[in-house]
């Protein structure tokens, strides 16, 4: 089974800043990585997807993924306090050839603070 | 359309009880899941429906029992549940490879088992 590590925090950033969120991975052959934003009670989204070294950036969120380190990571700039949340990130379960699911990280829970 | 609907958004058993939770996607996904998700733990899978056909059991004791009737449904049968199957159950659906390994969630059943 792949592993995703992520530090759980809480991480907390003020308000308008930005806020840097880690996660590194077992499986080198790994080939997609996604993030999902959860607030407390409710389900997972989906808020960024991820395939190609580099930056691929949405709005608010950008994320960056470092093949050769194993290491994704997703930024938000100007952090709001609608954005505390927790943060978790995935990976494709097993071969990576779909449907096989996802394996979320422990996630990271952020809070903003005014 | 990119809803997946659960009910019952809550539910109380008994541990005799035998009762069933529902999952319906209007997307043309051709995987459907089943994650259980405890208080302050990433989601964990349980179950993968690909094409209709049970793809992945991640050894999910026999009082789980999924089905899936259509490529839009998928349903979870209960029964003789514990006080520690007590958590949120999440439903999703996806496309399947590369970019379609995202997976969408339903916004959950909250069971509690007295």
């Amino acid at each position: 089974q792949k592993e995703v590590e992520q530090n759980s925090g809480p991480l907390s950033v003020p308000e308008g800043a930005i806020a840097s969120l880690n996660c590194t991975y077992s499986d080198r052959g790994s080939q997609s990585f996604f993030w999902y934003r959860q607030y407390s009670g409710k389900s997972p989204e989906l808020i960024m997807f991820i395939y190609s070294n580099g930056d691929k950036e949405d709005g608010r969120f950008t994320a960056q993924l470092n093949k050769a380190s194993q290491y994704v990571s997703l930024l938000i700039r100007d952090s709001q306090p609608s954005d505390s949340a927790t943060y978790l990130c995935a990976v494709p379960g097993y071969s990576g050839g779909g449907a096989d699911g996802l394996t979320f990280g422990k996630g990271t829970h952020l809070i903003i603070q005014p | 359309d990119t809803e997946v609907t659960q009910t019952p958004k809550h539910l109380v058993m008994g541990m005799t009880n035998k009762k069933s939770l529902k999952c319906e996607q209007h997307m043309g996904h051709r995987a459907m899941y089943w994650y259980k998700q405890k208080a302050k733990k990433p989601p964990e899978l349980m179950f993968v429906y690909s094409y209709e056909k049970l793809s992945i059991n991640e050894s999910v004791p026999s009082r789980f029992s999924p089905e899936c009737p259509n490529s839009s449904l998928l349903n979870l049968h209960l029964h003789a549940l514990q006080p520690e199957d007590s958590a949120l159950y999440l439903c999703a659906s996806s496309q399947g490879r590369g970019e379609g390994e995202k997976l969408f969630f339903g916004s959950g059943t909250q069971l509690s088992v007295l």
